[in-house]
């Protein structure tokens, strides 16, 4: 599998606060970039997509693309406590498949 | 989750003996996968099947664990002789356009 890194975390933010969540992957043709949000036990669900290089956003997520510098970033603004989770990263291995990143948990204080 | 059902839900078994996981997709979906979700740890790729082509084993991590697609739905994974190490979630997902993937909500496999 390819390498997808993220930052290890884990990251506490105030409620309304913005949460800023990195990943960095080592294959530069890789095309397609995903995150994927997971509570505890689970399973991962898909919450962004992004192809493009730029930014995505998609209600209070934004998802930023910059594939020159292998690197793909979630923003999540105003955030709540339900935001609470592991964020995975996800980057396609080949037509069909897959890496993941080992997640980054974020933690929203009330 | 996403048209995924995924059966047991839990699954508690002796050390040297056999499981069998169910995955169900809904109808229409050509690619299937399995991942692995050790505590802890990232999501780990076992194996892929896509329509009648020859499956990606290439993420199984021994000859114990086996896979097999039948009639292009139903898929089963199975561990031969348990171990320990073995113990995970073990996630079926179905493939939707653009490189998505969906997962169901999981199997708790726990080797005692």
């Amino acid at each position: 599998q390819k390498e997808v890194e993220q930052n290890s975390g884990p990251l506490s933010v105030p409620e309304g606060a913005i949460a800023s969540l990195n990943c960095t992957y080592s294959d530069r043709v890789s095309q397609s970039f995903f995150w994927y949000r997971q509570y505890s036990g689970k399973s991962p669900e898909l919450i962004m997509s992004i192809y493009s290089n730029g930014d995505k956003e998609d209600g209070r997520f934004t998802a930023q693309l910059n594939k020159a510098s292998q690197y793909v970033s979630l923003l999540i603004r105003d955030s709540q406590p339900s935001d609470s989770a592991t964020y995975l990263c996800a980057v396609d291995d080949n037509d069909y498949k897959l890496s993941f990143g080992a997640g980054t948990t974020v933690t929203v204080r009330a | 989750g996403a048209g995924v059902s995924q059966s047991p839900s839990n699954k508690v078994t002796e050390k040297g003996k056999d499981v069998e996981l169910r995955c169900d997709p809904i109808s229409g979906h050509t690619a299937l996968y399995w991942y692995r979700q050790s505590l802890g740890q990232g999501l780990e790729f076992l194996i892929y099947f896509q329509g009648n082509s020859a499956p990606d084993k290439s993420g199984l991590p021994s000859d114990r664990f086996s896979a097999e697609r039948t009639g292009g739905s139903v898929s089963t994974l199975t561990i031969q002789r348990t171990q320990q190490e073995d113990s995970a979630v073990y996630l079926c997902a179905v493939g939707g356009s653009g490189n998505t993937i969906y997962f169901g909500e999981g199997s708790w496999l726990t080797v005692v």
